[in-house]
């Protein structure tokens, strides 16, 4: 089992829906997750990150945790075609040094 | 301000070959991670240096990959005997380095292809 799962997609939304993105991982003792997005070529940056249990806002980006179901998801409301990118969940584990686990990422296609 | 800066942006090295990638972190972060990613995969973490020393290697394929961070600013990814299997993009994070939860920036990599 992969430490921090998503699914590689694509997914596929029209533009002015809700995109959702799902991770899950599998140490149960992580304590900081994160969402980046990467453009193609790019580099990844940081869209969002959440430490506790429920929902965080952050303008059209919504991150939900539930650690005692290990999941952690993100929202996209209103999505744009230039949200189009590869999303990868992060996850920062029980050591103390601060390493993030990646997930393989997944990509969202918004469709004019 | 300036970001996580890296260099070359690119390398293309023979099999057998010695290489090194720097990489210069934001001014005032005390924290540097290398990362790896291989296409379609998301970054996998080698090494976390906490001023000059590395805190945690254990993300260190083996032992022909070294790093180093003398002077607790810019770092140095060295990698000896390279094959082609270490093709992949080198990205260099920093953060503040209070805590592990700190922000990671990310520079924009350094793509290595092994022939």
């Amino acid at each position: 089992q992969k430490e921090v799962e998503q699914n590689s997609g694509p997914l596929s939304v029209p533009e002015g829906a809700i995109a959702s993105l799902n991770c899950t991982y599998s140490d149960r003792g992580s304590q900081s997750f994160f969402w980046y997005r990467q453009y193609s070529g790019k580099s990844p940056e940081l869209i969002m990150f959440i430490y506790s249990n429920g929902d965080k806002e952050d303008g059209r980006f919504t991150a939900q945790l539930n650690k005692a179901s290990q999941y952690v998801s993100l929202l996209i409301r209103d999505s744009q075609p230039s949200d189009s990118a590869t999303y990868l969940c992060a996850v920062n584990g029980i050591s103390n040094t601060g390493k993030l686990i990646f997930g393989q990422g997944t990509t969202l296609q918004v469709k004019p | 301000g300036a970001g996580v800066s890296q260099t070359p942006s690119n390398k293309v090295t023979e099999k057998g070959k010695y290489v090194e990638l720097r990489c210069d972190p934001i001014s005032g972060h005390t924290a540097l991670y290398w990362y790896r990613q291989s296409l379609g995969q998301g970054p996998e973490f080698l090494i976390y240096f906490q001023g000059t020393g590395a805190a945690d290697d254990s993300g260190l394929p083996n032992d022909r990959f070294f790093a180093v961070r003398p002077e607790g600013s810019v770092s140095t990814l060295k990698i000896q005997r390279t094959e082609r299997g270490d093709s992949a993009v080198y990205l260099c994070a920093s953060s503040l380095g209070r805590s592990q939860a700190d922000t990671q920036y990310f520079g924009p990599g350094t793509r290595l292809t092994v022939l």
